[in-house]
């Protein structure tokens, strides 16, 4: 699987667009970028995923570059309450011959100040 | 719409002893993984139930089992604990071969002395 880099820490200003860079340059076209994120001993929350297209829901956009080395993960708004670790993780796509795990790094600590 | 549930939530236990933790995937979920957390660090994967059988396992010795029932829900056993074994134990369920989101449970936070 391939592994991602992602800075290991990172400020916001509450109210602010959160942008969250991953390097995952050796990524392989069936591979998968996912990202979540994990609230102080609490269980990963699953924020967003995509292939090659960028990527939006309720929570946050996934912008991914054409190359597909590189993406980032946009919080429109962040709130107090969107401090958390953030994990980018490359995801083998489930096949008949892959079963596709998660390979968590050290993720990105995001703390958001009023 | 209960999601992932574990227990215990937390667990005691002594160098040496075994231990058994519990998870209920999602409902409509029949796949699950299980994860260990050590302090500080991200999730290891440790191995991945599909249809009871073992599908794929991570860099864990043979101390590290589990079981997966007809209902889905799981059980990881730890034998002769170690104080290493220490840790956050995530499970996390999904639905077969999709390519879609796991989710996770609160976990079950083991602690050996």
């Amino acid at each position: 699987d391939a592994k991602t880099t992602q800075p290991t820490s990172m400020d916001c200003a509450e109210g602010r667009a959160a942008n969250l860079p991953c390097n995952h340059s050796t990524i392989s076209g069936n591979e998968y970028v996912y990202w979540y994120r994990q609230i102080h001993s609490q269980g990963p929350q699953y924020i967003i995923h995509g292939l090659k297209n960028n990527e939006t829901n309720e929570m946050a956009s996934l912008i991914i570059t054409e190359d597909r080395k590189s993406s980032t993960l946009i919080l429109p708004h962040a709130t107090l309450r969107d401090t958390a670790v953030y994990y980018c993780i490359v995801r083998v796509a489930m096949t008949t011959d892959s079963w596709g795990k998660f390979q968590f790094g050290a993720g990105t600590q995001v703390v958001v100040t009023p | 719409d209960a999601g992932v549930t574990q227990s215990p939530t937390h667990l005691i236990k002594t160098r040496g002893q075994q231990v058994t933790l519990r998870c209920s995937p999602k409902s409509g979920h029949d796949t699950v993984s299980w994860y260990q957390q050590a302090l500080g660090q991200g999730p290891q994967f440790i191995f991945q139930y599909y249809e009871e059988e073992e599908r794929q396992r991570g860099n864990f010795p043979d101390r590290f089992s589990g079981h997966q029932f007809p209902n889905y829900s799981s059980e990881l056993n730890v034998n002769a604990l170690l104080l290493g074994d220490s840790a956050l134990y995530l499970c996390a369920s999904s639905l077969g071969r999709r390519n879609t989101e796991a989710f996770f449970g609160q976990g079950t936070r083991l602690t050996v002395v």
